[in-house]
């Protein structure tokens, strides 16, 4: 099945620092998503990319879809403390009814204030 | 929008009793929903997909009879874990997709299930 790389697995940095983790696969995906999951909650959106080559912004947050359609990334600018949490991406495929996500194994961001 | 809730949030069970959570979409129709299971400090796994008006679609290892799938309204999905055992204590997460179109899943805020 298809498999998404994820990495950093783990991040320990300052508060106002920049963050970069991103995403590889094997496989092409139509759409890639980041999603913000919190200790006891559910994922949150963060950001869908649906077109390859794609850079989107969401505040202080920049994921792009690589040309290839098997790898995206995403940066988080002027970390602060909120954004602890663990990072995951998605990718959603082609072909089925169900369009089924795949994630990865997810990033734990740690920020120090 | 795109609000998805889950009940409950918590339960604890003894070991052989059935638990049903529910998942609904509060402010929007969703023809599919997704249940995902997901432990300590790994990913979110699929269970099923559910189709509202016919029968769930089990990823391999999963098995249907115990993990009971029902989608009988455009807003509610229900997981029934029955004759539950201690290694079924996880991060239950469902999410739905919206019948007015695009393929984004919205997530619920999970159910915590512990089998004693």
């Amino acid at each position: 099945g298809q498999q998404l790389n994820q990495s950093p697995q783990s991040m320990f940095i300052q508060e106002g620092e920049d963050v970069s983790m991103n995403c590889t696969s094997s496989s092409i995906f139509n759409t890639w998503l980041w999603y913000k999951q919190d200790p006891g909650e559910g994922p949150v959106l963060l950001i869908a990319l649906y077109k390859a080559g794609e850079l989107t912004s969401n505040g202080r947050l920049t994921a792009q879809f690589g040309i290839t359609r098997k790898d995206s990334f995403l940066n988080i600018s002027a970390s602060i403390p909120s954004d602890v949490g663990i990072y995951f991406c998605a990718g959603l495929g082609s072909g089925g009814s169900n369009y089924k996500l795949t994630f990865g194994k997810g990033t734990l961001l740690t920020v120090n204030p | 929008g795109a609000v998805v809730s889950q009940h409950p949030s918590r339960v604890i069970c003894k070991s052989g009793t059935s638990v049903k959570i529910e998942c609904r979409s509060l402010d929007f129709q969703a023809t599919t929903m997704f249940w995902y299971r997901q432990f300590p400090k790994q990913s979110l796994m699929l269970m099923a997909t559910s189709n509202e008006g016919s029968k769930a679609t089990y990823e391999q290892g999963v098995e249907k009879d115990k993990f009971l799938i029902n989608h009988a309204s455009l807003t509610l999905s229900t997981l029934t874990v029955t004759s539950a055992h201690p290694e079924d204590s996880s991060f239950y997460i469902c999410s739905a997709r919206m019948t007015s179109g695009g393929l984004t899943q919205y997530f619920g805020p999970g159910t915590r299930l512990t089998v004693l």
